[in-house]
């Protein structure tokens, strides 16, 4: 399979708890993308990255949250002292730049679904 | 970034029925993405419009940009089982260009 993947599916946590979710791109994809989903909404956009660089990120993205994607390849989105408030599904990205007016197709993963207990 | 209103936010049709959904925007967008979920997956993909008053198909699946590139539609024929997700359009941010903003999305239930 060549899509995106992410690892684990499902994490189950104790609130204030640490967790690290990971994501593997499509390989030659140079932009990859954070985003949460919660029941009955659409995905929110956390964060992007463009090769290594973390290009930007959203106002929901708060200072318990952090992202990596250290050679440009895999990433891991980081969750320290958990709430309740952040359980939902994290979904990866990834996408490889087209340029001109349009935005870049993006191909998704099936997502790791938090819990927080 | 460019917020995207999404209705009816439910919609529960027969079989053989046609379907619509319905994206509006405040602000000119540049281009506009449309996403389909199945119960318990992931987005993927459907279409991207990036002209004003452009119109793609797909099969049985319409997708319209509207002349002011404010607002866009996607219109099913037909509907069949296969069909039943979730339908988000999804645009752009303001300032990046890549990352999406998306709507609320629009839950289509089709009964046999």
């Amino acid at each position: 399979d060549t899509g995106v993947s992410q690892d684990p599916r499902h994490k189950i946590t104790k609130r204030g708890q640490n967790v690290t979710f990971r994501c593997d791109p499509i390989s030659e994809h140079n932009r990859l993308y954070w985003y949460r989903q919660t029941l009955g909404q659409g995905p929110e956009f956390l964060t992007y990255f463009q090769n290594e660089a973390q290009l930007e990120k959203s106002r929901l993205l708060s200072d318990r949250f952090s992202a990596e994607r250290p050679k440009g390849s895999f990433s891991t989105l980081e969750i320290q002292r958990t709430e309740q408030g952040d359980s939902a599904m994290y979904l990866c990205a990834s996408s490889l730049t087209s340029g001109g007016t349009s935005t870049d197709t993006q191909y998704f993963g099936p997502g790791t679904r938090l819990t927080v207990l | 970034g460019q917020q995207v209103m999404q209705i009816p936010q439910y919609q529960h049709v027969q079989e053989g029925e046609d379907f619509t959904t319905y994206c509006n925007s405040s602000t000119t967008l540049s281009n506009i993405q449309w996403y389909k979920q199945r119960p318990g997956g992931h987005p993927v993909f459907l279409i991207q419009l990036v002209k004003s008053g452009e119109v793609k198909k797909q099969k049985r699946l319409t997708f319209q940009f509207g002349e002011a590139k404010k607002n866009s539609s996607l219109h099913i024929t037909a509907t069949q089982t296969t069909d039943v997700g979730t339908y988000f359009c999804a645009a752009p941010f303001l300032r990046s260009g890549y990352a999406l903003n998306f709507g609320k999305g629009t839950s289509l239930l089709v009964t046999p």
